[in-house]
């Protein structure tokens, strides 16, 4: 089975300054990665991600993430953020290759200040 | 395209009601269409999972007769929570999976609030 961790529940920054959203997974097989933002009171929505290929992949909203097998990570990177990506952001892998439910982390809170 | 609705966005109902909740995949169909609770600042926690035509797939912990889920067509699945209680006020998303794409990709629905008083 797959597990998948969000070291970091909330994550302050200020407006257009970088930031990182980490996380790692574990699994013994070949996973495909997501990651979805949630606006509150809404339901997901997918940003971005990884099936196979260039390890590097871009999404919506100026967001790219960088698939690093041997670390077993998958971390969520924007170089200037906006006080409209104020929101959670959910991690979530799947078994590569079949029909599989997605594992979800926990979250991280992005809380950006002017 | 891959739009997903819920109904209603938000209800509130007395304890002992039961509440409808659906879920509908607008321009696509969907074969498996997924339920999920999710608690103030906390993930998604799977609670069943529909397929077209056949029983939901329950999740340990979460009560079949409870949750009654139906999935009469490939592009509806309906959620009832028989009998609420206040500990049943949650945010309830749907998700739903095409029966041709790629990479397991689900598709969210907004979510409904229920709130049981």
């Amino acid at each position: 089975a797959q597990s998948v961790t969000q070291l970091d529940s909330q994550v302050p920054v200020f407006e257009e300054a970088p930031v990182e959203l980490r996380c790692n997974y574990s699994s013994s097989v070949s996973v495909y990665l997501f990651w979805y933002v949630q606006y509150p009171n809404q339901g997901l929505q997918l940003l971005l991600k990884y099936l196979s290929g260039s390890t590097l992949v871009k999404g919506i909203n100026g967001f790219e993430a960088e698939f690093n097998k041997s670390q077993t990570s998958f971390h969520l990177r924007k170089p200037s953020v906006h006080i409209s990506d104020t929101a959670e952001y959910f991690c979530a892998v799947t078994k590569g290759g079949g029909s599989y439910i997605p594992t979800f982390g926990r979250g991280t809170s992005l809380i950006v200040h002017p | 395209g891959a739009v997903v609705s819920q109904h209603p966005s938000w209800v509130i109902c007395k304890s002992g009601t039961s509440v409808k909740i659906e879920c509908r995949s607008l321009d696509f169909q969907a074969t498996t269409m997924f339920w999920y609770r999710q608690f103030p600042k906390q993930s998604l926690m799977l609670m069943a999972t529909s397929n077209e035509g056949s029983k939901a797939t329950y999740e340990q912990g979460v009560e079949k007769d409870k949750f009654l889920i139906n999935h009469a067509s490939l592009t509806l699945s309906t959620l009832t929570v028989t009998s609420a209680h206040p500990e049943d006020s949650s945010f309830y998303i749907c998700s739903a999976r095409a029966s041709s794409g790629s990479g397991n990709e689900q598709f969210f629905g907004p979510g409904t609030r229920l709130t049981v008083l």
